[in-house]
Formats: C-alpha cells, structure tokens, sequence
C-alpha cells in the first residue's frame, strides 16, 4: 500500500523560504507511469495544484507560481521536496503531496492521455507569518 | 483563466440521489475525474476518466460526461457521503494544465 507523508516547516516568516518533503513509502518514486505532485488548499477554500516532477527530474509548475517554485527528488531517498520562496501570508495552506497517474483512453480515435492524482499524505498545515 | 465551474452546495435526504455538476465549454471531450474531501482528511479520488471506479468505491458513485457538463452523481446517499467533491480534468490548453473544481459541499439531511 503506497504511503505518503509531507514533513518540514510549518510556521515560515513573510519573504522567506517555505521547505516540505515528501517520503514515499510502499512503492518506488521511479516507478514509471508516475510522477509526484504538490497541491495546495487555503484555509476553508479549493485546491490549488502547484506543480508535479518526474523521478527522471522533469518538472512542470503551475504559471502563477512558477517564478518561486523548485521541486526536486531524491532517489535514494525515496522522497521529493518542495521549496516557495518569499512566502506571504496568502501562501498559508495545507500542502499536500500526491501521486499523479497517467492513463490514456481511445476518444475519437486518437489516443487521449488523461492524469489524476491517485494517492495522497495526509497534509501539512504551513502558516506565513512573523 | 481556465474555471471548471460547480454549484457551492447540494443537499439530499438519506436514500435519495445527488447529482454533483461541473461546468466547462466542451468539457465533454475531457477525461473527468472527482474527489471527496471530508473535514479534515485529504482528497481522495471516486471516480476517474469519466466513469472508472478505484477499488474500493462503492458502486453508488458514478459519473457522466456530455456537452458542457460533467456530472457526479451518488445514488442511495448515505449520511457517510457527506463531504466536499470536486471535479478535476487535464487540459494542455489551459493555464494550468491541471485544473480542479471550484468544489461542492454535499450536505445530507
């Protein structure tokens, strides 16, 4: 059964750096089909998804983000890790990592690729503020 | 910017049925998928690729896709289904790719 769990800080001071890791633990984070996500949900509002990374270190990032997001993996680890750099108060949220599953289907006879996330931790609540 | 649009709130008695919308131009072509959120928990994924169960779902949920909407809708409700749902497709056009749901709260009577 594959388990994820998100660890680090979790109260961060405005403009400095928000770190969270993400261990993975009954499965391989280079198993392929896969890549590793980080979404994010403010207090008593929707899910945000701010970006995912692939074991081979492929990232994509959301575009509202993306000027201070770095995630990175760590193989030997089993593990992968988020960064947001000079954090506001509007960064506070529970950060939740999760597994992205790619599938693909037959729709209108061109083959379609469609992801979801099919695993998730349990959340970390990270609160900006001095 | 890329909204997938769902009503703030459903209600429905015990037993009844709950149908659960989201909303997008030709959202039809997409691969749909919805997560329930109960208070305090993660999300967790109850139907994919439109009308795929994960193991482990009960087969009260099932989803639709047509035109400009998708529909989750759960059938029999239980007081156990009440949580949050939201809907989420994969979009290269969109900005960002991965879109979710502006989410529904299903309250049971």
């Amino acid at each position: 059964q594959l388990q994820l769990q998100e660890s680090g800080s979790g109260l961060v001071k405005p403009s400095q750096t928000l770190s969270l890791t993400c261990a993975v633990s009954g499965g391989s984070i280079s198993s392929g089909g896969y890549s590793w996500s980080w979404i994010r949900q403010p207090p008593g509002k929707g899910l945000e998804w701010i970006g995912y990374i692939y074991h081979s270190g492929t990232t994509s990032y959301n575009p509202s983000l993306e000027s201070r997001v770095t995630m990175s993996v760590d193989k030997s680890k089993n593990q992968f890790s988020l960064k947001l750099n000079s954090v506001t108060a509007a960064d506070t949220a529970i950060y939740y990592c999760a597994r992205r599953r790619q599938r693909s289907r037959l729709f209108g006879g061109v083959i379609d690729y469609y992801y979801y996330m099919d695993a998730w931790g349990n959340g970390t609540t990270v609160t900006v503020s001095s | 910017s890329y909204v997938l649009t769902q009503p703030p709130s459903v209600s429905v008695a015990p037993g009844q049925t709950a149908r659960v919308t989201c909303g997008r131009d030709n959202i039809g072509t997409k691969s749909v998928h919805w997560y329930q959120q109960k208070p305090g928990q993660a999300p967790l994924v109850v139907v994919y690729n439109v009308i795929e169960r994960p193991s482990g779902i009960p087969e009260r949920f099932s989803g639709s896709n047509s035109g400009n909407t998708a529909t989750l809708t759960i059938s029999g409700v239980e007081a156990g289904d009440e949580a949050d749902y939201y809907c989420q497709v994969w979009d290269t056009s969109a900005s960002p790719p991965f879109v979710f749901g502006t989410g529904t709260k299903v309250t049971v009577l």
